[in-house]
């Protein structure tokens, strides 16, 4: 089954405690990338893949950092997460050999920082 | 600053009403459009691509007026299924998404 799986599914944390949120597609897609969704201002782009090793900033990427050193895999790091990344995010993928057709989201991860 | 703009609703239908919904963009540089549907703290899932000839599936038709940046979606015969929020969305090139706020459907007995 084709999909994007994200884990974990719900975090509470504390702040300034490090923190990796996995994402991985199984549909060979190039492109990758993570949203945060907040009610009042919608789904914001943080960081996006076009391929291994070429990651770049979107919306609001700060306070996070991403890597791309497989194709299937994109993890969001939180070095020192703060109250004001407690949020709904997604990762999502899509292919660009067809064009920017569809994004397959996650399922989300609900994090809170305390 | 790129931003689509949608307005939030909610929109009350009854079943079997027509609904329709608009969204405009301010990057005119944007070459894709789409329309998502999200239920309740769910994942946003690919409703329906937007092009400037329409396009139209079953009960739903997507339109593209690029001259006033605005497309739409016509939501025909509303099923009590339909109710989620709606996103509209804007591309420029491969990798730059703007997702306006949504618009939330409420389609009652």
């Amino acid at each position: 089954e084709a999909q994007v799986t994200q884990n974990p599914r719900y975090l509470i944390t504390v702040t300034g405690k490090k923190l990796t949120v996995t994402c991985s597609q199984n549909m060979n897609h190039e492109y990758m990338s993570w949203y945060r969704q907040d009610p009042g201002l919608g789904l914001r782009q943080i960081y996006y893949s076009m391929n291994v090793e070429v990651t770049d900033k979107g919306d609001v990427p700060e306070g996070y950092k991403v890597s791309r050193k497989e194709k299937r895999n994109f993890p969001l790091i939180l070095e020192s997460p703060s109250p004001n990344q407690t949020s709904l995010y997604f990762c999502a993928s899509s292919s660009l050999l067809t064009g920017q057709d569809e994004q397959y989201f996650g399922p989300g991860t609900r994090l809170t920082v305390t | 600053r790129k931003e689509v703009e949608q307005d939030p609703g909610p929109f009350n239908v009854p079943e079997g009403a027509t609904v329709a919904f608009n969204c405009t963009y301010s990057n005119s540089a944007s070459q894709s459009f789409f329309w998502y549907r999200q239920d309740c703290r769910k994942e946003p899932k690919l409703l329906m691509s937007v092009y400037s000839s329409g396009n139209e599936d079953g009960r739903f038709t997507a339109q593209l007026n690029r001259a006033s940046q605005y497309i739409s979606l016509l939501i025909r015969d509303s099923k009590l299924s339909d109710s989620a929020t709606y996103l509209c969305v804007a591309v420029e090139g491969y990798s730059t998404l703007t997702f306006g706020k949504g618009t939330m459907l409420l389609v009652s007995p």
